[in-house]
């Protein structure tokens, strides 16, 4: 079954400091991973797209990794600002369909 | 965003009845998604559909149903046998090369 686990479920960090998210998947085969951010009580905005053959892929002061040997992605918040706040949400699709498949998302709280 | 609208933004049903969302895309993308969005659940595929007049049921579409009689046109309605309604319904759309999936704004349906 493909599945995505994303990691912590929730972190509170102070603005201006630096924090990683995770997520692992066992979705194949695999396509394309993309992070989104979520803002409360609204849809989600794409951050990052990956495909097979990229490590990093940089967004301003977003960088997402992707080790598809171990399947495994990260998202790097750099100078973290209180607009960051929102939940962040990987998202994995396989090369059979159209499927997308969803993490339950990290929830972040940039504190003064 | 990104050319996807989606309305009403809140709606209040009464036990009983049924309700319609609506999702309307200006994208020309060939498929179009209903996520349906729980606190502390990551996104659940309702329905989906890849072309006009055709679509398929997703992880949880007991008690909903869906029409795609135009391309940019996918509306979802929430019947009386969908017994916990009460969600944010997220509408998206993704175009050929599966690359990248575009939202909606979203709508808060609550039961009253």
């Amino acid at each position: 079954k493909n599945q995505v686990e994303q990691s912590p479920q929730s972190l509170i960090i102070l603005e201006g400091k630096n924090c990683t998210l995770q997520c692992n998947y066992t979705v194949s085969p695999f396509s394309n991973l993309r992070w989104y951010k979520q803002d409360t009580g609204r849809g989600p905005v794409s951050l990052t797209i990956m495909t097979f053959s990229e490590n990093t892929k940089s967004n301003g002061r977003y960088t997402a990794t992707l080790d598809a040997d171990t399947k495994q992605s990260s998202l790097h918040i750099t100078a973290s600002q209180l607009s960051d706040s929102a939940s962040y949400i990987c998202v994995v699709s396989a090369n059979s369909g159209y499927a997308l498949n969803f993490g339950k998302g990290t929830s972040l709280l940039v504190t003064p | 965003d990104g050319g996807i609208t989606q309305s009403p933004k809140y709606l209040f049903r009464k036990e009983g009845q049924n309700v319609t969302l609506s999702c309307e895309q200006n994208l020309n993308h060939d498929a179009m998604y209903w996520y349906r969005q729980d606190p502390g659940q990551g996104l659940r595929l309702i329905y989906y559909s890849q072309i006009v007049n055709d679509f398929q049921k997703g992880d949880i579409a007991e008690g909903y149903s869906v029409s795609r009689e135009k391309k940019e046109s996918f509306p979802l309605t929430v019947t009386s046998a969908q017994k916990n309604p009460t969600a944010f319904y997220l509408c998206a759309t993704q175009g050929i090369g599966r690359t990248e999936a575009f939202f909606g704004q979203g709508t808060r349906l609550t039961v009253v």
